[in-house]
């Protein structure tokens, strides 16, 4: 079984620039998630999904940040325009129907954006 | 809110001797926690969890945790090191009311042959 996939693994963009960050969770997961490392600091949540439906979204940084989640298959996040400080490691993860703390959500490799 | 506060970024062990990475959450509820594992260029990877029950955990690769509430601790072990386990690893807690993990800031294990 495939696990989370995340595309681009890297991404270097300039200052200014749009990104769009791919996410493919687990085949039947509704529930998807978008996190966000920023260097040297912790994993900060970013927003939920459930199924197409943005469950809470109160971790987005502000309005250039956009996630949506087409079919409630993958997900895409897209960043425009781009600033320094949104570099970091992007995680998508993924949990079966149902949800609740009880249930093990499963993270992708992560996408590493660079804003230069 | 719920914090999570993992002390030392960095943490360094001989082959063979106990590995011992420290976590504290912040709420006088306890949460569901977790302890993740990222190895070079992988995702994160469950090592364990407590939801309810045994306060002793066990998780993958001979890991486990112990989760103590009068200290509102949650700190990973594993008796004996070895080299595959350097890695990043991270500890989270599920905030009640949602969905969503709070993170430490994670602690970098380094195995030293």
């Amino acid at each position: 079984e495939a696990g989370v996939t995340q595309f681009p693994s890297h991404s270097v963009i300039e200052k200014g620039q749009t990104v769009t960050l791919r996410c493919d969770p687990i085949s039947g997961h509704d529930n998807l998630y978008w996190y966000r490392r920023v260097m040297g600091k912790e994993i900060k949540f970013l927003l939920h999904f459930v199924k197409e439906s943005k469950q809470d979204e109160s971790g987005m940084p502000n309005n250039r940040f956009l996630a949506e989640r087409t079919g409630g298959t993958y997900s895409t996040l897209k960043v425009q325009p781009a600033e320094l400080e949104d570099s970091g490691v992007y995680f998508c993860a993924s949990s079966p129907p149902g949800g609740g703390r009880n249930t093990e959500a499963f993270f992708g490799q992560g996408t590493r954006l660079t804003v230069v | 809110a719920q914090s999570v506060t993992q002390l030392g970024s960095h943490v360094s062990v001989s082959e063979g001797a106990l590995v011992l990475l420290r976590c504290n959450y912040s709420s006088s509820v306890p949460p569901y926690l977790f302890w993740y594992v990222q190895y070079p260029n992988q995702g994160l990877q469950l090592l364990l969890k407590y939801t309810t029950g045994a306060t002793l955990v066990k998780g993958i690769n001979g890991f486990e945790a112990e989760f103590k509430k009068s200290e509102t601790s949650f700190h990973l072990t594993k008796p004996s090191a070895h080299m595959s386990d350097a890695a990043e690893y991270f500890c989270a807690a599920h905030n009640f009311g949602n969905e969503k993990l709070t993170f430490g800031t994670g602690t970098r294990l380094t195995i030293i042959p």
